[in-house]
């Protein structure tokens, strides 16, 4: 299957630094990412929608300011925390679409990262 | 607007024990289904998908059929084991495939 590499798998870092997550599509050109936060168990909730050289959607309560995701490439998307808040430590997942599907693949089957688990001081 | 309901968790299962956990759905036009399985402390991993009406989806001895006439789209397996222990996430994606609706998980212990 698919192949999506999120890095760092883990970051600690101290409030009021910025963090930057990777999310590269390994294998296939990627039209759009997501980005999720995952509290304990809980469901995802998505952040945002970033499609190939355009400006991200953000859901709403997402502060745009404070997530700032660029998606460059087909290959790759990233994620930074700006100023990062002891609330924003939280499981983050990426995952990466190929929107029109196919061979083998539905449209909307979705690759996700391995998640970046980020503690923040 | 399209929403995902699965049953409430925590599901816990004897090792070889009958696994159902079920999902329905409500969307407009012809989604596709999924369920996904999270592993401790990982991201998600598809585990199977029906694209339409009939279809089964199975992987992994897991099993679940797209039925438009209840709109459901419930998991199967039947002989869990422990390696099984996760958390299962149901979900659907617009027929233009650009959103997927995920449903709150579903957590899944096996015990030896």
């Amino acid at each position: 299957g698919a192949v999506v590499s999120q890095h760092p798998s883990w970051v600690i870092c101290k409030s009021g630094t910025s963090v930057k997550i990777e999310c590269r599509s390994l294998d296939f050109q990627a039209t759009t990412m997501f980005w999720y936060r995952q509290f304990p168990k809980q469901s995802l909730m998505l952040m945002a929608t970033s499609n190939e050289g355009s400006k991200a959607t953000y859901e709403q309560g997402v502060e745009k300011d404070k997530f700032l995701i660029n998606h460059a490439s087909l290959t790759l998307s990233t994620l930074t925390v700006t100023s990062a808040h002891p609330e924003d430590s939280s499981f983050y997942i990426c995952s990466a679409s190929n929107s029109h599907g196919s061979s083998g693949r539905a449209a909307g089957e979705l690759f996700f990262g391995e998640g970046s688990r980020l503690t923040v001081l | 607007g399209d929403s995902v309901t699965q049953m409430e968790g925590p599901v816990t299962l004897s090792e070889e024990a009958f696994l159902t956990i079920n999902c329905t759905y409500t969307a407009t036009g012809y989604p596709s289904l999924f369920w996904y399985v999270q592993y401790p402390g990982e991201g998600l991993q598809l585990l199977l998908k029906a694209t339409k009406a009939d279809d089964k989806g199975s992987n992994k001895g897991f099993e679940a059929t797209y039925r438009k006439e209840t709109t459901s789209f419930h998991l199967e397996k039947g002989s869990v084991q422990v390696s099984d222990s996760a958390v299962y996430f149901c979900a659907l994606s617009d027929t233009g495939g650009f959103k997927t609706i995920f449903g709150a998980g579903t957590r899944l212990f096996v015990k030896a």
